[in-house]
């Protein structure tokens, strides 16, 4: 399978701490993007970040990609209760999406 | 512009039945995928469809089809439900396929009995 996989699976911090969530990989990928999930809804799209960049920031996002590793991480800073989610990795290839396991993250106020 | 909508929200069923749920994709976009969700596994790829053809297909059994429209609209139609069948199908769009952004839609709850 070509899923990914992310770690931790469960997350929980504090608000206003940073949270960190890694996203692993099997296969060459042209893409790799990051969506966020609250409870039983649909998925929305975070950041896209491509094979040839390293790092990307949107607003309290950072995202890296170590194509060499097959695994990229998700950053959030000064984290919020409304950061409370899960978060999802999708990699594509052929055109077709691969999403991984989800951490999901709890964030207490 | 209008997100990705699915209807219905919630549909109850019992084993052995037939369901078609729908997905209308945002405007002017014309690939629509389709992804079950269960606790279990995860968010599985069903298929995708574009330009009204399928174009990709995921490890799931033939019960489980779909079209799509010449508006982009698309519909999934599972038959002979089974009890594992119960999960959030979700549906997403992009403007065109692979590596374009995916718009999902808020989900169909199926819960088979």
């Amino acid at each position: 399978s070509q899923q990914g996989e992310e770690d931790p699976q469960a997350l929980s911090i504090q608000e206003g701490e940073n949270a960190t969530m890694n996203c692993s990989y099997k296969t060459s990928i042209n893409n790799l993007q990051w969506y966020r999930q609250n409870s039983g809804r649909g998925l929305v799209h975070l950041i896209l970040i491509r094979s040839n960049e390293r790092e990307k920031h949107s607003g309290r996002l950072r995202v890296t990609l170590d194509t060499s590793k097959k695994s990229s991480s998700l950053l959030i800073t000064a984290s919020r209760a409304a950061d409370t989610a899960s978060y999802f990795c999708a990699t594509e290839r052929g055109n077709q999406f691969y999403f991984g396991t989800g951490t999901s993250l709890t964030v207490i106020p | 512009k209008a997100g990705v909508t699915q209807t219905p929200r919630y549909l109850i069923k019992t084993r052995g039945q037939q369901v078609t749920l729908s997905c209308s994709p945002i405007s002017g976009h014309r690939s629509v995928s389709w992804y079950q969700q269960t606790p279990g596994q995860g968010l599985q790829f069903l298929f995708e469809y574009f330009s009204e053809t399928q174009r990709n297909k995921g490890n799931f059994p033939g019960r489980f089809s779909g079209r799509q429209f010449s508006n982009s609209r698309s519909e999934m139609n599972v038959s002979t439900l089974e009890l594992g069948d119960s999960a959030l199908y979700l549906c997403a769009s992009s403007m065109t396929r692979g590596t374009d952004t995916q718009y999902f839609g808020p989900g169909t709850r199926l819960t088979v009995l």
